[in-house]
């Protein structure tokens, strides 16, 4: 089974702070790993995905995220933050097309102007 | 492209009563995705289709909760007998034919009184 832990549950930055929201997951094999975004009342948003090739991936809006095997990590970063950047991030892990991805609890991010 | 469109936005029962909850995914994608969010339990997998066909329903209850996609352009949640800790936001998600990529309604919030 894949679990994914995001151990923040709230991040309060203030605007053009740079900022990290950790995720560590725990599966042994080749995973999926994305980032999501939501903001208040709405659905969830794509934000970038790892799946092999070079560890750190672009993301939209300036956000990147970095994969570490041996740290069984992909947290998410951005190096300056916009008050509109203040949401809900979800790490997501899944293991293949026969499984649906597995969701962490999230981190709040604030951002004060 | 009108995104996932989830119907009702909101639905409130009573106990015991019985709820259905409805999800068009984006047109040509083939995976949809339901999950429950609570502010206790965060975003809960319940169930995953793909060309139609159950793939994972190893997040439903075992009781009262089922779900259908009778044809590619929609599928269905059907919870009987509500209860009140059935309250939560259920959201769900179209991806395309090997894309990993998850597309999000902006929910149904259902409230059981």
């Amino acid at each position: 089974t894949q679990t994914v832990s995001q151990s923040d549950a709230h991040v309060t930055v203030f605007e053009g702070d740079s900022v990290e929201l950790r995720c560590n997951y725990s599966y042994g094999g080749s995973i999926y790993l994305s980032w999501y975004i939501q903001h208040h009342g709405r659905g969830l948003q794509f934000l970038l995905k790892y799946y092999s090739g070079n560890p750190v991936v672009q993301g939209v809006n300036g956000f990147k995220a970095e994969f570490s095997k041996s740290d069984s990590s992909f947290h998410l970063r951005k190096a300056s933050v916009h008050w509109s950047d203040s949401a809900v991030y979800f790490c997501a892990v899944r293991r293949n097309n026969n499984n649906a991805p597995r969701f962490g609890a999230g981190t709040k991010l604030s951002v004060k102007p | 492209n009108a995104g996932v469109i989830q119907t009702p936005r909101h639905k409130v029962t009573g106990k015991g009563q019985e709820a259905t909850l409805w999800c068009e995914p984006i047109s040509g994608h083939s995976a949809v995705f339901w999950y429950r969010q609570t502010i206790v339990q965060g975003l809960e997998f319940l169930t995953y289709f793909r060309n139609q066909a159950p793939i994972d329903d190893s997040g439903m209850p075992k009781e009262r909760f089922s779900a259908q996609m009778p044809n590619q352009s929609h599928s269905t949640l059907k919870i009987q007998s509500t209860q009140p800790q059935d309250s939560a936001v259920y959201l769900c998600a179209s991806s395309s034919p090997g894309g990993e990529t998850l597309y999000f309604g902006s929910g149904t919030r259902l409230t059981v009184l």
